[in-house]
């Protein structure tokens, strides 16, 4: 069973800062994909990672992936409060089947 | 607008007592997919579908139950809710050749079983 564990599952940001969230899985695979969700909303894609060594960078934040390791991260640069949000990672399977991470809720302070 | 629907967005209910969540896509989606959202857990899967009257368990299926009649509708079918399905449901949606795109989720369904 793919396992997927994101750390820490709690950020507490200062504003203008770097950080840095951390998704680990346990089986191969070379698909993850980056969600944002605000509170009662739904899930924004914010990235998708296909390739062993892939970056993507929208504005401060910043995804990548290391198949090998099995392990993506997303940076942030500078932080500002409207970051303010839970990430998730999610790993794809070949059963068509996405496995989502817990969940890294980010709060970012003045 | 492309956009994944889900009706109703809230429902209470009484444990034993059937419910219907829809979801319905308008981009011509192949695959679609429901997930339940749980504090500490993230989302699990509970089935997907590949296309019309193609369909699987996921993580979580028990008590669940599904259809894909048409291309646009995945309804979620709960045929006897009990308490510990009380959660936030999501639909989803891709195209073939998903694995390029990230999926559309609809808004959410919060459902609380008495």
């Amino acid at each position: 069973e793919l396992k997927v564990e994101q750390n820490p599952l709690f950020l507490s940001m200062q504003e203008g800062k770097n950080y840095t969230i951390y998704c680990n899985y346990s089986t191969t695979s070379d698909r993850l994909y980056w969600y944002r969700q605000d509170p009662g909303k739904s899930l924004e894609s914010l990235f998708v990672l296909l390739s062993n060594g892939a970056v993507k960078q929208e504005g401060r934040l910043m995804a990548s992936l290391d198949t090998k390791a099995r392990l993506s991260t997303l940076h942030i640069t500078a932080a500002v409060h409207d970051l303010s949000a839970t990430y998730f990672c999610a790993v794809d399977t070949p059963r068509y089947k996405l496995s989502f991470g817990a969940g890294t809720t980010v709060t970012v302070r003045a | 607008e492309a956009q994944v629907t889900q009706n109703p967005r809230y429902l209470i209910t009484v444990t034993g007592k059937k419910l219907t969540v829809t979801c319905s896509q308008n981009m011509n989606h192949e695959y679609m997919s429901w997930y339940r959202q749980d504090p500490g857990l993230g989302l699990r899967q509970i089935y997907y579908s590949m296309n019309v009257e193609v369909t699987d368990k996921g993580d979580v299926p028990e008590g669940y139950k599904v259809s894909r009649k048409e291309k646009r509708n995945f309804p979620l079918i709960l045929e006897s809710p009990s308490p510990n399905q009380t959660s936030l449901y999501f639909c989803a949606s891709t195209p073939a050749g998903r694995w390029k795109e990230a999926q559309y989720f609809g808004p959410g369904t919060r459902l609380l079983v008495l």
